[in-house]
């Protein structure tokens, strides 16, 4: 069975400071993919980032870092230089395609 | 709009009524999710159709919940006998290659 654990419920930072949200994974399957979302509270999931267990090399994209480390099951997500929109619940999902096993969120909270 | 679409955004039902919800997933997209959130909850997987035809169902999707992409186009979700435990927030997905891309959701509310 497939198990995603997002240990932090909530996190909460004062702008610009940078946020990390742990995710740690489970699988027997040797191909996978792992996944970031973000839900606003308008309540629509958004995508953020997709990784394939082939391919540890951490990302940056803008604001936005990502370290997966295939040795511990990890798959961390950085927010640097936070702001007040980047409020949301965060879900780290284990899977391929569009089934997803999700975690139960990490709710990040910046304040002004 | 070339995004996932659903209607209705919000849906009040009493207890024993049945309810269809729609789906709209992005055009070249032939693979279509249903996933179902309730609060404090991540996203959990009911089902999923590859064009028209329904691969696999969880075993949350009970025999009340009935789910069709008959043109292997947009997808309803039917609920019969709705029991306040559904109250949720009801998610479709599309996927082509890659990530999924997420509509809005339709939040049923059962008194």
């Amino acid at each position: 069975a497939q198990k995603v654990t997002q240990a932090q419920t909530e996190i909460s930072v004062v702008e610009k400071e940078d946020v990390t949200l742990d995710c740690v994974y489970e699988t027997r399957d040797t191909t996978y993919y792992l996944f970031w979302y973000k839900q606003p509270p308008s309540g629509e999931l958004v995508f953020l980032i997709r990784r394939n267990s082939f391919d540890e090399q951490n990302e940056i994209s803008g604001r936005y870092s990502w370290n997966f480390q295939k040795s511990t099951s990890s798959f961390n997500f950085t927010i640097t230089a936070s702001q007040v929109v980047d409020s949301a619940v965060y879900f780290c999902a284990l899977g391929s395609w569009g089934k997803l096993q999700f975690g139960a969120g990490t709710q990040v909270v910046v304040t002004p | 709009d070339t995004g996932v679409s659903q209607n209705p955004r919000h849906k009040i039902t009493k207890r024993g009524q049945n309810v269809t919800f729609r789906c709209d997933p992005i055009s070249e997209h032939n693979r279509l999710y249903w996933y179902r959130q309730t609060l404090g909850q991540g996203p959990e997987f009911l089902t999923y159709f590859q064009n028209e035809a329904q691969l696999e169902k969880s075993r949350l999707l009970s025999d009340r919940f009935s789910a069709e992409r008959p043109k292997g186009s947009f997808s309803t979700l039917e609920i019969q006998r709705t029991e306040q435990g559904d109250s949720a927030m009801y998610l479709c997905a599309s996927s082509l290659q890659g990530g999924a891309f997420f509509g809005q959701g339709t939040r049923l509310t059962v008194v």
